[in-house]
């Protein structure tokens, strides 16, 4: 079945610095990826739509310089969380439509200190 | 997409069967029931998806009712491992891969031995 790998799964680091966060299409091609953040005991929100060649879509109230996402290949979207933030720790998680479904990454855990 | 509502918590006896109800009062003539569990700290895992008939697959069943404004996940055999929140989310079944899944609150089941 078609799988999606998010990496990395989990990541610590410090205030003010950036991180990346990677999700890539194992066996199919993706021309649109999701982009989900969920706090702890929360459902999941979604923050952006992320489309292979052009610009993302973003949420209302989601921070598109913050939460910079490029989907250069039809295989690889990216997530940057810059000059992060405490606030920003939480769990992203990508998707991808495959087939009549939506298949997730395992989810990237963030911690800001 | 139609809005979905259901229970918040629900408990199941190990080895038991598992009903999940879910109501969907406002989906129209081609929206999809589709059911996601998200394990704690995991990316959400799809479970089946259906239009009007019920649906089986090797992990649970689906059963539709005739207005289609509720449905009914079962998992016949619950085990400590189906311990997870379940999203029943509804959405058009069209190939356009920019519809997103929108997720509510879900339920959390608990199976216990």
């Amino acid at each position: 079945g078609a799988v999606v790998s998010q990496h990395p799964s989990w990541v610590i680091c410090k205030s003010g610095t950036s991180v990346k966060i990677e999700c890539r299409s194992l066996d199919f091609q993706a021309t649109t990826m999701f982009w989900y953040r969920q706090f702890p005991k929360q459902s999941l929100m979604l923050m952006a739509t992320s489309n292979e060649g052009s610009k993302a879509t973003y949420e209302q109230g989601v921070e598109k310089d913050k939460f910079l996402i490029n989907h250069a290949s039809l295989t690889l979207s990216t997530l940057t969380v810059t000059s992060a933030h405490p606030e920003d720790s939480s769990f992203y998680i990508c998707s991808a439509k495959a087939g009549t479904g939506y298949t997730f990454g395992s989810g990237t855990r963030l911690t800001v200190v | 997409d139609a809005k979905t509502t259901q229970p918040t918590s629900m408990d199941c006896a190990e080895g038991r069967a598992a009903n999940l109800p879910c109501n969907h009062s406002t989906i129209s003539g081609n929206e999809y029931v589709y059911w996601y569990r998200q394990i704690h700290s995991q990316g959400p895992q799809y479970i089946i998806h259906g239009l009007k008939n019920n649906e089986t697959n090797e992990m649970a069943s689906l059963i539709i009712t005739e207005d289609r404004k509720s449905s009914t996940l079962i998992l016949p055999h619950a085990t400590l491992r189906d311990t997870a929140v379940y999203y029943c989310i509804v959405r058009f079944g069209n190939n356009n891969a920019g519809n997103m899944l929108t997720f509510g609150g879900g339920t959390r089941l608990m199976v216990k031995p």
